[in-house]
C-alpha cells in the first residue's frame, strides 16, 4: 500500500523558514516524480512544484508564487521528499500535500496524496 | 499559464441524479486532464486521468470526456458518498494548474 506522510508544519512568523518532509513507503520511491501541492484555508488546490527522479537528474519545477523562496529536494536513500520554505509570507498559509506522480500511457497525474501538513504564517 | 474554468462552482443535486461538471481550458491541453474528488479535511483522490480513463477502484458511475479545451466529468447516478468538491487539473505544461472546484451539495 502506498503511503505518503507529511510532517514539519506549524506556526512561523512572516519572513521565517520551515522545512517540510514527506516520508514515502509502499512503492519504489526513486522511480517517481514527486510534487508538492497546497491548499489555503477554504480555497482550492495550488501546485507548488515538482522534483523529477534520478533518471531525469532530479530537476525541479516551481510555481511562480514560490520560485526563489522554496526549494524541493529528495533523498532516495531515505524515501523522503522535502520542501524548504524561506521568506515565508502570510499568503503561504495552507495545508501542504505531497503527491506521487503516476505515469500511465504518457499521462503524468497525481495517483497518490499524503494527508497534508498545515503551515500557518502569522505574527 | 493555462487557466482552467470549472462550472458550476456549486451544484445542488439529489441522490440518483445525473450530474455533469464542465472544465474549460484557456488553450488546448490535448487530453492531459485529470479529475479529483476531495472531501472536507481529506486529501484529494484521483478519479479520472487522461480526460477519460477511470482510475482503478473508482466506481463506474464516474466518467470523463472531452479533449483540447472542453472537458466534462459525469456522475451517472449520484450516491450519498459523492457529495464532495471536484477539481480538474491540467498537466500539459508548467505551471500545472487546477480548476477552481465544484462543490456538489445535497438538494
Amino acid at each position: 500500500e502506498v503511503q505518503l506522510v507529511e510532517s514539519g508544519g506549524g506556526l512561523v512568523q512572516p519572513g521565517g523558514s520551515l522545512r517540510l518532509s514527506c516520508a514515502a513507503s509502499g512503492f519504489t520511491f526513486s522511480d517517481h516524480y514527486m510534487d508538492w501541492v497546497r491548499q489555503a484555508p477554504g480555497k482550492g488546490l495550488e501546485w507548488v512544484g515538482r522534483c523529477r527522479n534520478k533518471a531525469n537528474t532530479y530537476t525541479t519545477e516551481y510555481a511562480a508564487s514560490v520560485k526563489g523562496r522554496f526549494t524541493i529536494s529528495r533523498d532516495d536513500s531515505k524515501n523522503s521528499l522535502y520542501l524548504q520554505m524561506n521568506s515565508l509570507k502570510t499568503e503561504d498559509t495552507a495545508v501542504y500535500y505531497c503527491a506521487r506522480v503516476t505515469v500511465v500511457s504518457g499521462s503524468y497525474h497525481f495517483g497518490d496524496w499524503g494527508q497534508g501538513t498545515l503551515v500557518t504564517v502569522s505574527s | 499559464d493555462i487557466q482552467l474554468t470549472q462550472s458550476p462552482s456549486t451544484l445542488s443535486a439529489s441522490v440518483g441524479d445525473r450530474v455533469t461538471i464542465t472544465c474549460r481550458a484557456s488553450q488546448s491541453i490535448s487530453s492531459w486532464l485529470a479529475w479529483y474528488q476531495q472531501k472536507p479535511g481529506k486529501a484529494p483522490n484521483l478519479l479520472i486521468y487522461k480526460a477519460s480513463s477511470l482510475e482503478s477502484g473508482v466506481p463506474s458511475r464516474f466518467s470523463g470526456s472531452g479533449s483540447e479545451t472542453e472537458f466534462t466529468l459525469t456522475i451517472s447516478s449520484l450516491q450519498p458518498d459523492d457529495f464532495a468538491t471536484y477539481y480538474c487539473q491540467q498537466y500539459k505544461s508548467y505551471p500545472l494548474t487546477f480548476g477552481g472546484g465544484t462543490k456538489v451539495e445535497i438538494k
